[in-house]
């Protein structure tokens, strides 16, 4: 069965520091990985995903993510962080068995600090 | 310009009352979702819909109801709204591109509708 895992549920981070948020899943044959951002009273926003090629996929508002598959993990990342970056992000995989579902994961907080 | 629109945003109700949350986009897509969310939690899928005269439960179980007659409208219906039903509902569509499958595109969220039922 497709599942995906976000290990934190907050991320703390200075303004200006790199962030990481982390995404674990687990799938039976290709992943297919999405970044999704949900700022406070609104709906989610689609932010990058990797379908196949390069392991580092390049995606809105400056943010990164990482695929490894012997790690089986699609850490989001950024170099820089700021404060507007503040919010709920979640990490969610296609569920490929059928239904055309995406399956969610529980979603990380991140705070940036001025 | 191409959205997806849900109206109201926000509803405050009485028990045992019949609210239908409306759902719109003007992409055209074929498949449209009704994911259920408390406030800065994980989503739950209640229902999903292939096109048109198609409409699926999803993994939560839900006592809400779904139609889709219209490519573009795909309204969720409570016929008798209790207190165990506030929350968020957000909707979303995805394009499937003949020929391509499902499997790359990302979904469109629309705004949410914030749901109390007192």
């Amino acid at each position: 069965a497709q599942s995906v895992a976000q290990p934190e549920d907050q991320v703390n981070v200075a303004e200006g520091n790199p962030l990481t948020v982390k995404c674990t899943y687990s799938v039976s044959g290709n992943p297919y990985l999405f970044w999704y951002v949900q700022y406070p009273n609104r709906g989610l926003q689609f932010l990058l995903k990797y379908i196949t090629g390069d392991n580092l996929v390049k995606g809105s508002y400056g943010f990164e993510a990482e695929f490894n598959k012997s790690q089986t993990s699609f850490h989001l990342k950024k170099p820089s962080a700021l404060v507007s970056d503040s919010a709920l992000y979640f990490c969610a995989v296609r569920d490929i068995t059928g239904g055309f579902k995406t399956i969610f994961g529980a979603g990380t907080r991140l705070f940036v600090k001025a | 310009e191409a959205d997806i629109y849900q109206t109201p945003r926000y509803l405050v109700i009485g028990t045992g009352k019949k609210i239908t949350l409306e759902c719109s986009q003007t992409m055209g897509h074929d498949k449209m979702y009704w994911y259920q969310q408390d406030p800065g939690m994980e989503l739950h899928l209640i229902h999903y819909s292939y096109g048109v005269n198609s409409t699926e439960k999803g993994d939560l179980s839900s006592e809400s109801t779904v139609s889709r007659i219209r490519t573009e409208h795909f309204p969720l219906t409570l016929e008798s709204a209790r207190p165990s039903h506030t929350s968020q509902y957000l909707c979303a569509s995805m394009n499937v591109v003949p020929g391509q499958g499902f499997t790359y595109n990302e979904q469109f969220f629309g705004p949410g509708t914030r749901l109390t039922v007192l």
